[in-house]
């Protein structure tokens, strides 16, 4: 079975705090996805990674970085934390064939209130 | 306007209830659609995949796409307490694509 953990299950930080929050899986898939996810919005993509050193904007960036130095790794940055970045944070992982069945793999997310 | 609309609920029904879950989207290029499961504290994970118009069945779940009206469904028979959780509706334009569009996700309680 595919794994993918995220390091923290709860993490509460100061308005203007460097945040990272990492994520590994164990399953060598190529790409890697950073989602929020808040009531009523649903899963909002912040950025994903197709490779090492590779990223892709998703559709909610700002505020945001990715680094990924290590196929398996994939840490999300939130450079200066602000309030209205408290959310549940979710990792997702992905094989990059196109099958017709190859789902998004995700972590069992990080709890992020910036206070 | 939101590419996926979906009900946010919550819904709450008894056991052994026929439940239905929907979403409408409005890109008429989404092909592939999905629904992701997501127990409490717990990240989505992928229940039913389909592509063309019509149902797919698997077990007590039966996925249906209308691509003529944009409209699909999740429909769950002989509801159990287990069932009860967030359900995700999922869309893409290309098979295998790397970027879903997602709905709001309705929070589903079977009461027993």
């Amino acid at each position: 079975d595919v794994k993918v953990t995220q390091s923290s299950r709860y993490l509460v930080k100061r308005t203007g705090e460097k945040v990272f929050l990492e994520c590994v899986q164990d399953m060598d898939h190529e790409n890697m996805f950073w989602y929020r996810q808040d009531p009523g919005l649903g899963l909002r993509l912040i950025y994903f990674s197709y490779d090492v050193k590779m990223k892709e904007k998703g559709d909610i960036p700002e505020g945001y970085s990715v680094s990924r130095e290590k196929k398996e790794r994939f840490s999300l940055i939130l450079e200066s934390a602000s309030t209205n970045q408290t959310s549940m944070y979710l990792c997702a992982s992905k094989t990059a064939l196109s099958s017709y069945n190859s789902p998004l793999h995700f972590g069992n997310g990080t709890r992020l209130t910036v206070t | 306007q939101k590419e996926v609309e979906q009900d946010p609920g919550p819904l709450s029904v008894p056991e052994g209830a026929i439940v239905s879950l929907n979403c409408t989207y409005s890109n008429s290029a989404f092909q592939y659609f999905m629904w992701y499961r997501q127990y409490s504290r717990k990240g989505p994970e992928l229940l039913m995949y389909t592509y063309s118009s019509g149902n797919k069945e698997d077990g007590r779940f039966t996925a249906q796409v209308d691509k003529s009206s944009k409209y699909i469904s999740l429909f769950i028979r002989d509801s159990q307490p287990s069932d009860s959780a967030t359900y995700l509706c999922a869309t893409t334009i290309i098979q295998g694509a790397q970027k879903l569009v997602f709905g709001q996700g309705t929070r589903l309680t079977i009461n027993p």
